[in-house]
């Protein structure tokens, strides 16, 4: 079965140093988008890319955080100058044309900022 | 606020005894309800869409409804193996999703 592939499962970064999240999409989809999750809070959404351009994003998406889609099958998430608040899992997940399938969701880069 | 809410945070079930999940939802022209399930450590897995109020979805020991302030999630004669945690979310546009806190599932042998 298809999935999306995360890399690394866990990082870890010193405050202040910039970090790329990886992600490999199912090859056929179209939407992608990143969401995080602090531990025990809610899953919630950063950002949505479609088309080679971001579509939506949240507030906590600011100038500190990019994506990129840099060739046909890597999706990345670059954050700047890493804050204590950002460590949180990081999910990856992507969607075909339908939504009657929703997202689907990689495993996850458990991120880790000291 | 667009907002998702799931009850009870947690519940523990012996096996074989059904019970039921709760989502109520604020969001703003929803155009779809969302449930996934999700194990320690894991990404969210996908379970099922639902698009309008009064629609039902089922796959083996689960059944989703949905009204238009709430969707269940229904599980019958659990086994062990569907203990996680059970994830809603509702969307008005398809680009964001808006999560509940989940409802961690426990079910004994």
């Amino acid at each position: 079965e298809p999935e999306v592939t995360q890399t690394p499962s866990h990082q870890v970064t010193q405050m202040g140093q910039e970090v790329i999240l990886r992600c490999v999409p199912i090859s056929n989809h179209l939407y992608f988008y990143w969401y995080r999750q602090i531990l025990g809070q809610k899953v919630e959404f950063l950002v949505s890319f479609y088309n080679n351009e971001i579509s939506e994003k949240s507030e906590i998406f600011d100038d500190q955080f990019s994506v990129e889609r840099p060739d046909g099958s890597n999706f990345t998430l670059k954050i700047r100058s890493t804050k204590l608040e950002d460590s949180a899992m990081y999910f990856c997940a992507s969607r075909a044309g339908s939504i009657n399938y929703g997202y689907t969701f990689g495993s996850g880069t458990r991120l880790t900022v000291v | 606020e667009d907002q998702v809410t799931q009850s009870p945070e947690a519940l523990r079930l012996q096996e074989g005894e059904s019970s039921s999940l709760n989502c109520s939802y604020t969001v703003s022209g929803l155009r779809g309800l969302f449930w996934y399930r999700q194990d320690p450590g894991k990404g969210p897995e996908f379970l099922f869409t639902l698009y309008s109020a009064g629609e039902e979805k089922e796959k083996e020991r689960l059944k989703a409804t949905l009204t238009k302030k709430e969707s269940f999630l229904h599980i019958t004669a659990p086994k062990p193996e569907d203990s996680a945690t059970y994830l809603c979310a509702g969307s008005g546009n398809f680009n964001k999703f808006y999560f509940g806190s989940g409802t961690k599932l426990n079910v004994k042998p």
